[in-house]
């Protein structure tokens, strides 16, 4: 199985902050990489997919990048709705894991 | 409205069998995977497995297969997750989400609220 590992585990930051969560993949999964978050008690929400290409729908302050085994997600300027736990998952073979997740919270 | 909307939170007693329910609306039912996602109690997301609903066919990871049982009723739009022999580490939210089985997405793009599964 391909194991997803992101960094850091959780991250305090404040309202219009920029930040950025990585995620490493235990082989190369080429671009077959995805963003959700999920606020407490409700159901992951897909923010980006093939490690760059924005959901329909999701802001643009939200943006991905990498390829192989390095990925990262930023967050241009952080907005109160954004703070939840943030999860990568790769595509490229079955079974489709997840990382560990990141807590966001709020400084 | 495009959705999967789940049944409602179970309790069961360890041994017992439960199955959880996924209702697909707002689009064809046939042309996406349903996937079926494990939440432990404060813990991560991990996937169990997925079925065809056009063919019945089914892929599970290997941590879970034996003893969960994936089925769909196309004349509804339907999928089921059937879990048996329970033990309280089943305890937990199960997530239905779709895939485009022939699309360019290849990510869990709409999801249901969620089952709460509670064994004791």
């Amino acid at each position: 199985d391909i194991q997803m590992s992101q960094s850091p585990s959780s991250l305090s930051a404040s309202v219009g902050d920029r930040v950025t969560i990585t995620c490493r993949a235990s082989q190369s999964i080429d671009r077959y990489l995805n963003w959700y978050h999920q606020k407490p008690g409700k159901a992951p929400k897909l923010l980006i997919y093939a490690a760059s290409t924005l959901q329909s729908g999701v802001s643009t302050r939200f943006s991905g990048s990498g390829s192989g085994t390095e990925f990262t997600l930023t967050i241009s300027s952080l907005q109160p709705e954004d703070f939840a736990t943030y999860y990568c998952q790769q595509s490229y073979s079955p079974p489709r894991t997840f990382g560990q997740g990141t807590k966001l919270e709020i400084k | 409205q495009v959705q999967l909307v789940q049944s409602g939170a179970e309790v069961k007693k360890p041994g017992a069998s439960v199955k959880v329910s996924c209702k697909a609306s707002g689009f064809t039912f046939t042309d996406y995977y349903i996937n079926w996602v494990r939440q432990a109690p404060g813990q991560g997301l991990e996937w169990m497995g997925w079925i065809n609903p056009k063919t019945g066919g089914t892929n599970f990871a290997q941590k879970f297969q034996g003893w969960v049982t994936m089925t769909r009723d196309t004349s509804i739009s339907t999928a089921y997750m059937e879990l048996s022999r329970l033990t309280s580490d089943h305890t937990g939210v199960y997530y239905c989400a779709r895939i485009e089985i022939s699309g360019t997405t290849d990510a869990f793009d709409i999801w249901g609220q969620g089952t709460m599964v509670s064994v004791s």
